[in-house]
């Protein structure tokens, strides 16, 4: 089975553009989360989505918001970019049971100038 | 809050001897624990996972012991390779059932030829 997927890997903004990020989870993983990793803050849950619907939403800004396909495929967006979104966004996907165990992307790492 | 953490921010080792990793939790009902690998450029990988109604668990190279009591989690490492070199973080799930973990701020593990 191919791995979580995401694009771009690597992308620069300046402040106040809007990025889109993609990923496409593990066949048949039908929840997919988005984590901000940041060398100061560390991994920080930003929020889930499963059969389309956001389950569980961290502490961030309206500013950043996501969405979920019906193939379970998702992007995040991220509006009025600030030079503190610079971070690398992780993406993982589970399988829809009772393990938590989720599995990694390799990130979109973003720098906004 | 809810919060996880690590007792140290670097490991150094040699190589073939054992490691462990500490971590602290603070919130008691947490019942799930599970450990990730992240070397760098990558997005984490799962290592172990631990239930709170488990004081130890071993995988391959690898035990995880919970201590419900303290609220300390370890993850010990026999024989220490150098591609075991990576940022080791705890993470807890409060629900089973969601895709919302709470991260350690990692430990570096350095392994010395």
């Amino acid at each position: 089975k191919a791995g979580v997927t995401q694009t771009p890997r690597y992308l620069i903004k300046t402040r106040g553009q809007q990025v889109t990020l993609s990923c496409s989870p593990i066949s048949g993983h039908r929840s997919v989360s988005w984590y901000q990793q940041t060398p100061g803050q560390g991994l920080q849950f930003l929020f889930e989505y499963f059969s389309e619907t956001q389950r569980n939403k961290g502490n961030f800004p309206g500013r950043f918001s996501g969405r979920q396909f019906s193939n379970s495929r998702s992007e995040m967006n991220v509006s009025t970019l600030e030079l503190g979104d610079s971070a690398l966004y992780l993406c993982a996907s589970r399988e829809q049971t009772n393990t938590g165990e989720l599995f990694f992307g390799e990130g979109s790492r973003l720098t906004v100038l | 809050g809810e919060s996880v953490g690590l007792h140290l921010p670097t490991l150094s080792v040699q190589e073939g001897d054992n490691s462990i990793i500490n971590c602290a939790y603070s919130n008691s009902a947490s019942d799930y624990f599970i450990w990730y690998k992240q070397e760098s450029g990558k997005g984490p990988q799962f290592i172990i996972d631990i239930r709170s109604n488990m004081d130890k668990r071993q995988g391959q190279r690898v035990t995880v012991l919970l201590n419900k009591t303290v609220k300390h989690l370890s993850l010990q490492i026999a024989a220490t390779q150098p591609g075991d070199s990576a940022v080791y973080f705890c993470a807890e799930n409060s629900a089973s059932n969601t895709g919302k973990l709470i991260f350690g701020q990692g430990t570096t593990l350095q392994v010395k030829p």
